[in-house]
């Protein structure tokens, strides 16, 4: 099983559509968690970190279920400009403290 | 401030040479990364430096090697380029190694090796 799983997509969703993409992960002792942005053939950006009460930051809400170990992205009122891959990240708690990234969900926002 | 900065943005290379990619960060940030992305498996850590005078190795580190400079430049070195190192090349920062501190990336380097 790999580290850090994510659906590739691409999720297609009309402009003013809520969408939820899902990330799971293997290692049940990770201690934090984040979603970056990836825009095609640019860098990743940070999104937004995911803490255990949830976060939210405008129209993006990121939430974490220790229990079934995923953590979740929903989007809302969906924008063109959302359009991008959704990168998931894992640190763990052993070792050195170590990105471990999904593969990334894609997402289009169709006019 | 221009973040990250990475060159060069492109390159070819033949199998066999060897080369240089550059990494500078201007956040006086102390831990930097290099990255490697491939289609279907998301980026893969090749050496890191949680400081300066340190670097370790990551996931994927045979074929390449490091140098941390100073505490702003990461240098990632491939002496001997091979098809399998085509890919698309990314360095980070962060202001230390610690879980909660972002990562920054630079705008990466595209590597082809024919």
């Amino acid at each position: 099983r790999k580290e850090v799983e994510q659906d590739p997509g691409p999720f297609n969703v009309p402009e003013g559509a809520t969408v939820a993409f899902n990330c799971t992960y293997s290692n049940s002792a990770s201690q934090s968690f984040f979603w970056y942005r990836q825009d095609c053939r640019k860098e990743p950006k940070l999104l937004m970190s995911v803490y255990s009460s949830g976060n939210e930051d405008g129209r993006f809400t990121a939430q974490l279920n220790r229990a079934s170990q995923y953590i979740s992205l929903l989007i809302r009122d969906s924008k063109l400009s959302d359009s991008a891959t959704y990168l998931c990240v894992v640190i763990p708690t052993s070792g050195t403290y170590k990105y471990i990234f999904g593969t990334g969900t894609r997402l289009k926002v169709l006019a | 401030n221009a973040g990250v900065t990475q060159t060069p943005k492109f390159q070819v290379l033949k199998t066999g040479q060897s080369m240089t990619l550059q990494c500078a960060q201007d956040m006086n940030h102390n831990s930097m990364y290099w990255y490697r992305q491939d289609p279907g498996m998301g980026l893969r850590l090749i050496y890191y430096s949680a400081s300066e005078g340190t670097t370790d190795k990551g996931e994927v580190p045979n074929g390449y090697n490091v140098s941390r400079l100073n505490k702003r430049e990461f240098s990632l070195r491939l002496e001997s380029a091979a098809p399998s190192q085509t890919s698309v090349y990314f360095c980070a920062s962060s202001e230390d190694d610690r879980p909660y501190y972002e990562q920054y990336f630079g705008p990466g380097t595209r590597l082809t090796v024919t």
